[in-house]
């Protein structure tokens, strides 16, 4: 079966540091996507990656595919206080959602 | 444009009633997931649609849960008799094409409190 593993589960960051989740997987995967889920909120979809080794940006955000499409990251710069909130990975052809990760920004 | 739409926000009844749980996706999106968020799970796949007809349904607990697509703007989910187990965030989410290299977008959620 489908086997994602995200990492860390929960990370506290002091505000203007930098956050990085992981998401890796035991098997190729066709494409990967990122969403945000604020407190009390809902799943909000950030970005897909498709590409072997690609990379985007959305302002402070960064995400990568890896070589072997069976990792990617997200990494913020700069952490602000709107950042809070869980990143999930989602893996298209598993319609599989990552545990999560929970980042807190302290001011 | 107006998002996906669930029904109710907040639902709290006693064991062994029933619940039912309802979804007006976006207009024109072919595809229709619910989800079921606990602390435990986290975010579990119950079902999922494809133009009204359900692909995949192996995420959907037992025989106490039920899902319908009766047509393209509606779906529910129901429960059963229902148990405190079954507590937890019930999302609806819609996406264009098959769901599987489309954003799915998410309703508000439906809080479900099983006493």
């Amino acid at each position: 079966g489908q086997q994602v593993m995200q990492i860390p589960q929960y990370q506290h960051v002091q505000e203007g540091e930098d956050f990085t989740t992981y998401c890796n997987s035991s098997t190729t995967l066709s494409n990967i996507q990122w969403y945000k889920q604020r407190p009390g909120g809902h799943p909000v979809f950030l970005i897909q990656l498709v590409k072997s080794g690609e990379v985007k940006k959305q302002k402070r955000l960064t995400f990568q595919f890896g070589e072997a499409k069976k990792n990617s990251s997200l990494h913020i710069t700069a952490t602000q206080t709107t950042d809070v909130g869980t990143y999930f990975c989602y893996t298209g052809n598993q319609f599989y959602f990552g545990t999560g990760t929970s980042l807190t920004v302290i001011p | 444009d107006a998002g996906v739409i669930q029904s109710p926000r907040h639902e709290v009844t006693e064991m062994g009633q029933e619940v039912t749980l309802r979804c007006k996706p976006i207009s024109g999106h072919n595809s229709l997931f619910w989800y079921r968020q606990t602390m435990m799970r986290g975010l579990e796949l119950l079902i999922y649609f494809n133009n009204n007809v359900p692909i995949d349904d192996s995420g959907m607990p037992e025989d106490r849960f039920s899902a319908k697509m009766p047509n393209a703007s509606f779906s529910t989910l129901k429960i059963q008799p229902s148990e405190p187990r079954d507590s937890a965030v019930y999302f609806c989410a819609s996406s264009p094409g098959t769901g599987e290299d489309q954003p799915q977008h998410f309703g508000d959620g439906t809080r479900l409190s099983i006493l």
